[in-house]
C-alpha cells in the first residue's frame, strides 16, 4: 500500500537558517503530493501541493518539488523565521484515490 | 464563521460516558472526514462521507458511530470508550471527494 516516510524530528534551527525537511513516498502511478503545517493548538492548514513529476510547489517562502526519480517532496525554506515553529505533515493521494496517507509529522522548533 | 469548525474543543470522559463530537463546514463542501491523530503515530482516516453518504470506515470499533445529516455538518457519537482512544480528533472537509481537504483546529479527548 501507499506510505509516506518523513525525517524524524523534532528539529530546532535558528532565526535565518535554511530548512529541509525530508519526505520520500511509496505509491503505484502517479500520486499527487502535500504538505501540511500544523500550528499549536489548531488543525492542519495546507501549506503546498504538487499534482504531477517536475511540479513544484511553494507557499510562504516554501517550496518543495516532485521528484519521481527518487519519489521525494523535499520541504526547504531559505530563512526560517520563529513563526514558522509547528509540525510540517507530508501526504500523498494516489492517483483515481480520494484517501490522504500522511507521514508521522516533523516538529520544528525556530529559536530567535 | 468560516472555514471548519469543531466543538468541543476539549472534552474529558469517562468510560461509561456517551458524548458526541460535533464538526460544521461553511465552505459549501461535499465530502467530510474524520481522523484520529495519536501521539507518535500517522494521522489515521476513521470515515468519509460524500453527499451524506458514508462511503468509507476504516475497521473503525462501533464504539465510534458516525452521523452526517447534510453535508455542512457531521458528528462523531462515542460511547463507551477506552483510555487509548484518548487523542485529537480532526474533521476535515472538501468540494468533493478526493479534492484538497481543509481541515478544522480538532477536538482534544481524554478518556479517563
Amino acid at each position: 500500500g501507499d506510505s509516506v516516510t518523513q525525517m524524524e524530528g523534532p528539529v530546532t534551527l535558528s532565526e535565518e537558517a535554511f530548512l529541509t525537511i525530508n519526505c520520500t513516498y511509496t505509491a503505484t502511478g502517479y500520486p499527487s503530493l502535500f504538505w501540511y503545517v500544523q500550528y499549536p493548538g489548531e488543525g492542519l492548514q495546507l501549506l503546498l501541493k504538487a499534482t504531477k513529476a517536475d511540479d513544484k510547489g511553494s507557499n510562504k517562502g516554501f517550496e518543495a518539488t516532485y521528484r519521481k526519480e527518487t519519489t521525494s517532496f523535499h520541504l526547504e525554506k531559505g530563512s526560517v523565521q520563529v513563526s514558522d515553529s509547528a509540525v510540517y505533515f507530508c501526504a500523498l493521494r494516489g492517483a483515481g484515490s480520494y484517501q490522504l496517507t500522511f507521514g508521522k509529522g516533523t516538529k520544528l522548533s525556530v529559536i530567535p | 464563521e468560516t472555514g471548519v469548525t469543531q466543538t468541543p474543543r476539549h472534552l474529558v470522559m469517562g468510560m461509561t460516558n456517551k458524548k458526541s463530537l460535533k464538526c460544521e463546514q461553511h465552505l459549501g463542501h461535499n465530502a467530510m472526514y474524520w481522523y484520529k491523530q495519536s501521539a507518535k503515530k500517522p494521522l489515521e482516516l476513521m470515515f468519509v462521507y460524500n453527499f451524506k453518504e458514508q462511503t468509507e470506515n476504516n475497521s473503525v470499533p462501533s464504539r465510534f458511530s458516525p452521523e452526517c445529516p447534510n453535508s455542512s455538518h457531521l458528528f462523531l457519537h462515542l460511547h463507551t470508550l477506552q483510555p487509548e482512544d484518548s487523542a485529537l480528533y480532526l474533521c476535515a472537509s472538501s468540494q468533493v471527494k478526493g479534492n484538497e481537504q481543509y481541515f478544522g483546529p480538532g477536538t482534544r479527548l481524554t478518556v479517563t
